[in-house]
């Protein structure tokens, strides 16, 4: 069946602009997970929807940062003011209530 | 959650065993020993958990040492699609969905 899907899977942009990376979960998967990994590190937890609201979002690194997922199902994470430090792969996962997670490949983003 | 520790790196030859070790001295009796793995440009993908019991699926064994304090992940014929890194994790038995806290995990190598 069809997985976690993460579009774009590549984007480059210039400090200072504005991004949006989209998260297709796993149909009916009420939980969904952003995570950020940099390079040699381990995934580093970002923020955590149950249905449309943020049950968790400790993990967003400043006001920078923001998640939507209006309808419980695709998520959007959104990054204002760019800053060459956000470069990484940004990792998306869903799951049932209590079940292992399911991982997207990520996007790749690049800030130059 | 409690803090895990593993190689940084491992090297196997194709077709053979492979035992990836974790020490989780600190784990709490209610806590589930998880194991994910990355393949290269891949998201993390869930493995094996297990809480007290052997455990064994089509991927691999999970060995629980009897205090708990360690526990080894088993391929029991390591290919050459095995190299990844490998993730042990440790979540509270009623976490639900909280989210995984990744460490830096263990580079598998398999030679040909």
């Amino acid at each position: 069946g069809a997985g976690v899907s993460q579009t774009p899977s590549n984007k480059v942009t210039e400090k200072g602009k504005y991004v949006e990376l989209r998260c297709d979960p796993i149909s009916g998967h009420t939980a969904l997970y952003w995570y950020r990994q940099s390079l040699g590190q381990g995934p580093e937890f970002l923020i955590y929807f149950q249905g449309t609201g943020a049950a968790d979002d400790s993990g967003l690194p400043n006001d920078r940062f923001f998640a939507v997922r209006p309808e419980g199902s695709v998520s959007t994470l959104k990054i204002q003011r760019t800053e060459r430090g956000d470069s990484a792969v940004y990792l998306c996962a869903s799951s049932l209530w209590g079940q292992p997670q399911h991982f997207g490949d990520g996007t790749r983003l690049s800030i130059l | 959650d409690a803090k895990t520790t593993q190689p940084n790196s491992m090297e196997s030859n194709e077709e053979e065993p492979v035992h990836l070790p974790c020490n989780h001295s600190t784990i709490s009796g209610t806590d589930y020993i998880h194991w994910y793995r990355q393949l290269p440009s891949q998201g993390p993908e869930y493995v094996i958990h297990g809480l007290t019991s052997n455990v064994n699926n089509r991927m691999a064994s999970l060995a629980i040492a009897e205090d708990r304090k360690s526990s080894t992940l088993i391929l029991h014929r390591a290919t050459l699609r095995d190299a990844a890194v490998y993730y042990c994790i440790l979540r509270e038995t009623n976490s639900g969905n909280t989210p995984l806290v990744f460490g830096k995990g263990t580079r598998l190598s398999v030679i040909a």
